[in-house]
């Protein structure tokens, strides 16, 4: 069974920093892609990020780009997305999720159930 | 970046109604377009990727269609479970743009 375990949220000041750990199990983690999408409380859905199966390509959404980082250890079955400069607006559950490929397309299979991301003075 | 727009934002159907919602892009995304369901407090479910391909265990009252800026999600009898907000998701370039959702809501 696949299984994504998000991990690291809380409350954290404006201008500090977080880091998110997603946890995953019952696939060959190294040979997929991964993402980072978020949902604000009562918003829609926002991807975050996103990282290639061995790590070396990243891509982001203008909103976090430049303060988000996100990454893999292949080595731990872990995905990560380390947050600097956080904003008020970064407040959202953060769900990871997995890519699956199709016809050159890629598409989230797999979705863990969030970490609570809170920035609050 | 490419815009997702969904329309409706939400709807108010009666169980066993055909509903459907549309996705619009706001440039040429060939069929890279997938559609999520997601329940209050729970995870997005993948239901359609590729505009029209259903997704492994999502039952055949789900459809998708269309292809370069017009997709549209088709539930043909709406069941009690499906009441839920549907997403569309561009993957042909990044950012990776959702639409604003659609809630389907029991008339």
């Amino acid at each position: 069974e696949v299984q994504l375990l998000e991990s690291g949220g809380g409350l954290v000041q404006p201008g500090g920093s977080l880091r998110l750990s997603c946890a995953v199990s019952g696939l060959t983690f190294s040979s997929y892609a991964m993402s980072w999408v978020r949902q604000a409380p009562g918003k829609g859905l926002e991807w975050v990020a996103a990282i290639g199966n061995r790590g070396v390509s990243t891509y982001y959404a203008d909103s976090v780009k430049g303060r988000f980082t996100i990454s893999r250890d292949n080595s731990k079955n872990t995905l990560y997305l380390q947050m600097n400069s956080l904003r008020a607006e970064d407040t959202a559950l953060y769900y990871c999720a997995k890519h699956f490929r199709y016809a050159d397309g890629s598409y989230l299979n797999y979705w863990g159930q969030g970490s609570l991301v809170t920035v609050s003075s | 970046d490419i815009q997702m727009t969904q329309s409706p934002s939400s709807v108010s159907a009666s169980v066993g109604d055909r509903v459907s919602i549309t996705c619009r892009a706001s440039q040429d995304i060939n069929n890279w377009l997938a559609w999520y369901q997601q329940k209050p407090g729970k995870a997005p479910r993948l239901l359609i990727y590729g505009a029209s391909s259903l997704q492994s265990g999502v039952p055949s009252r789900f459809s998708g269609s269309g292809s370069g800026t017009d997709f549209t999600l088709t539930i043909s009898s709406l069941q009690p479970e499906d009441f839920a907000t549907y997403f569309c998701q561009q993957t042909n370039s990044f950012p990776r743009t959702f639409g604003q959702g659609t809630k389907v809501e029991i008339k």
